[in-house]
């Protein structure tokens, strides 16, 4: 089973600043990752898949690099609306098909 | 717009079995994979079990570790529907059930989301 270990647990910023979210598996995922936003009392919702392509209606500020086993999301200013807990997946290697334990964006 | 609604949650004794059923719309069901996540009271999401599209190569149904031989996924594409069959449930199977909808056929991203169904696994 391949582990993603996502850092910070949280990161405390202010609108307008930029936030960078690291997840890291266990072994290589080659470029099969997404990042998912969840809400409170809201499922989670798809941001980017294949590690960089963005999903129907996600903002240009969203956007995702890396490869093999270290990945990045990047939200280049932070809306009020960004601040949300983010959950890298893979899908290379399954079953199971695993999420990282989650990134919280916190407003400082 | 795609749709996805579960129904068949609860409160269940330890032991006891359960049914969730997930009436899908919106999309040509049968071909997406589609896969049941759950996410327990303050925790990440897990994903539970999975079952492919009816044109993949074969039909793919895989579970997770924790529930393998207890749970037993299945669709009705005639009926557009998604079944999750839990038995020999434990508390720690305590959690909101989400209906998920794959962005493909084979396995892959979870592209749409049901509200949930809240199973509670006590005594």
């Amino acid at each position: 089973e391949i582990v993603l270990t996502q850092s910070p647990a949280t990161l405390s910023l202010s609108p307008g600043e930029r936030a960078t979210l690291s997840c890291r598996a266990s072994q290589s995922v080659g470029g099969f990752l997404a990042w998912y936003q969840q809400k409170p009392g809201q499922a989670p919702r798809l941001l980017i898949f294949d590690a960089s392509i963005r999903a129907t209606g996600i903002p240009a500020r969203f956007s995702g690099s890396g490869s093999g086993t270290d990945f990045t999301l990047t939200i280049s200013s932070l809306e009020s609306e960004d601040f949300a807990v983010y959950y890298c997946q893979q899908r290379s290697n399954w079953p199971p098909l695993t999420f990282g334990g989650g990134t919280e964006v916190e407003i400082k | 717009e795609v749709q996805l609604v579960e129904s068949g949650g609860g409160l269940v004794q330890p032991g006891r079995s359960l049914r969730l059923s997930c009436a899908a719309s919106g999309f040509i069901f049968d071909e997406y994979a589609m896969h049941w996540v759950r996410q327990a009271p303050g925790k990440g999401p897990e994903w539970v079990a999975g079952f492919s599209g009816v044109s993949w190569s074969s039909p793919t149904i895989g579970y997770a570790d924790s529930v393998k031989g207890r749970f037993t996924v299945s669709r009705d594409n005639a009926q557009n529907s998604l079944y999750l069959q839990m038995d020999s449930l434990r508390p720690d199977d305590t959690a909101l059930y989400y209906c998920v909808k794959d962005k493909g056929i084979g396995w892959s991203y979870f592209d749409f989301w049901g509200q949930g169904a809240l199973v509670t696994v006590s005594s």
